[in-house]
């Protein structure tokens, strides 16, 4: 059974661009999570996707969003790219209310922003 | 709020050596997980263990062994004779049981213990 999957694994922008990160999740689970590892700062929540509905957000600014298509993948997008987004991407899937919350990790998205 | 305290930066042990990694949580719920992740160097991170919190049963898994404590708020991870395989960032994190009722939602991570160990 195939992982959870992203793409790329590696981004580099330039400050004020726009990055785009995608993720998808084990077959058969609906939720997925996307986390910030910056340097120094281990890993922080973002957002959180179940059933196509954002249920719950991390302390981050409005120009991180996403999205959760029908088939359950999704998107993250970070608008105005500023140099301390520079991070390593994480992204977890977890089954339909999952009573344990185990959530599987991806490779992550290496983003370097210039 | 939930909180997970590593306060453990750094640890270098030589192989063969036992070293126990300490995590100490904060919640208000009576309901919560938690876990140990280990991140390698390539960063995907691998899934150690969960425990609920009305589970206080310690566990051992091969040379990895698991210590939690509500009493202390504390659920430390210990690995006995240590190898160079083992060198990896560790993390534990907190999970609080909210939507819908019983199920959980994000993780609360601590800031990580990277465990060093050489020959």
């Amino acid at each position: 059974e195939a992982g959870v999957t992203q793409s790329p694994t590696h981004l580099i922008k330039t400050r004020g661009q726009q990055a785009t990160l995608r993720c998808s999740p084990i077959s058969g689970h609906t939720s997925v999570y996307w986390y910030q590892q910056a340097l120094g700062l281990g890993l922080q929540f973002l957002l959180w996707y179940d059933e196509g509905e954002e249920r719950n957000r991390g302390n981050f600014p409005p120009r991180f969003s996403g999205r959760q298509f029908p088939n359950y993948s999704s998107e993250l997008n970070v608008n105005a790219l500023e140099l301390e987004d520079s991070a390593l991407y994480l992204c977890a899937s977890s089954l339909p209310r999952a009573t344990d919350n185990e959530q599987f990790f991806g490779p992550g998205t290496r983003l370097t922003v210039l | 709020a939930q909180k997970v305290t590593q306060a453990q930066t750094e640890i270098s042990v030589v192989e063969k050596e036992d070293v126990t990694l300490d995590c100490v949580y904060e919640t208000r719920d009576t309901t919560y997980y938690l876990f140990w992740y280990k991140q390698p160097p390539s960063g995907e991170l691998v899934f150690l263990i969960r425990r609920n919190s009305f589970d206080e049963q310690n566990e051992i898994s091969g040379r990895y062994s698991w210590n939690f404590q509500k009493s202390t708020s504390s659920f430390n991870f210990t690995i006995t004779a240590s190898q160079v395989v083992d060198s990896a960032v560790y993390f534990c994190a907190l999970s609080e049981a909210t939507y819908p009722a019983g199920t959980a939602s994000k993780l609360t991570f601590g800031t990580g213990t990277r465990l060093q160990v050489t020959l």
